[in-house]
């Protein structure tokens, strides 16, 4: 079984673009969750998408955004890039419920230049 | 607020050791508890799961267990190898309907041959 899938791995950006990261969650799982893992900050909740719905968000500026299209699938966009934007993304999918856990993706490691 | 501290930061030992991971928690009202591992610049991967009515979870060589009303939990690694060496990152979920991980920074094992 697939496990979650992110892509690209690695995006190099320049400050002030934009970037588009995207997540395949496994199979059945219908929510997607974005987390941000910046140097010497920890893992943060990003965002929760059920149902092709933001559920619920983190404490992030409007220029995090994103989407959840029919097959579950998730893209997440951060506008007008800045430096501290610079960590690993994570993506994570769950079942309907968060009973059973969660489980998480590789990554995408976003540098801003 | 929850917060989720780990203890202690880094960890090193000689293998074959048995070790202790320790995780306190603010807010006892969570509904579970997950346990991931981190290798270096890579996804979480799970570990184990706790739901708020379990006192403890085992698989092969690790045990975690989960203490409400002290707020903590504990990941118990036997006879530790090489291949343990990461970091162990324990996360929260007090609130369902927002689903939402608080993580705690992290213990970053090495396991010394």
């Amino acid at each position: 079984e697939a496990g979650v899938t992110q892509s690209p791995t690695h995006l190099i950006k320049t400050r002030g673009q934009q970037a588009t990261l995207r997540c395949s969650p496994i199979s059945g799982h219908t929510s997607v969750y974005w987390y941000q893992q910046a140097l010497g900050l920890g893992l943060q909740f990003l965002l929760w998408y059920d149902e092709g719905e933001e559920r619920n968000r983190g404490n992030f500026p409007p220029r995090f955004s994103g989407r959840q299209f029919p097959n579950y699938s998730s893209e997440l966009n951060v506008n007008a890039l800045e430096l501290e934007d610079s960590a690993l993304y994570l993506c994570a999918s769950s079942l309907e419920s968060g009973y059973y856990g969660y489980t998480f993706g590789s990554g995408t490691r976003l540098t801003v230049v | 607020k929850q917060e989720v501290t780990q203890i202690p930061a880094a960890l090193s030992v000689p293998e074959g050791e048995n070790l202790v991971l320790n995780c306190s928690f603010t807010d006892s009202a969570i509904y579970n508890l997950q346990w991931f591992r981190q290798d270096p610049g890579k996804g979480l991967t799970s570990l184990l799961l706790i739901q708020s009515s379990q006192r403890e979870q085992t698989s092969g060589r690790l045990n975690a267990s989960l203490d409400k009303s002290s707020g903590r939990s504990t990941l118990y690694i036997a006879a530790s190898q090489p291949g343990d060496s990461a970091t162990y990152l324990c996360a929260v979920e007090v609130d369902t309907g927002r689903r939402a991980l608080t993580f705690g920074s992290g213990t970053r094992l090495q396991v010394q041959p």
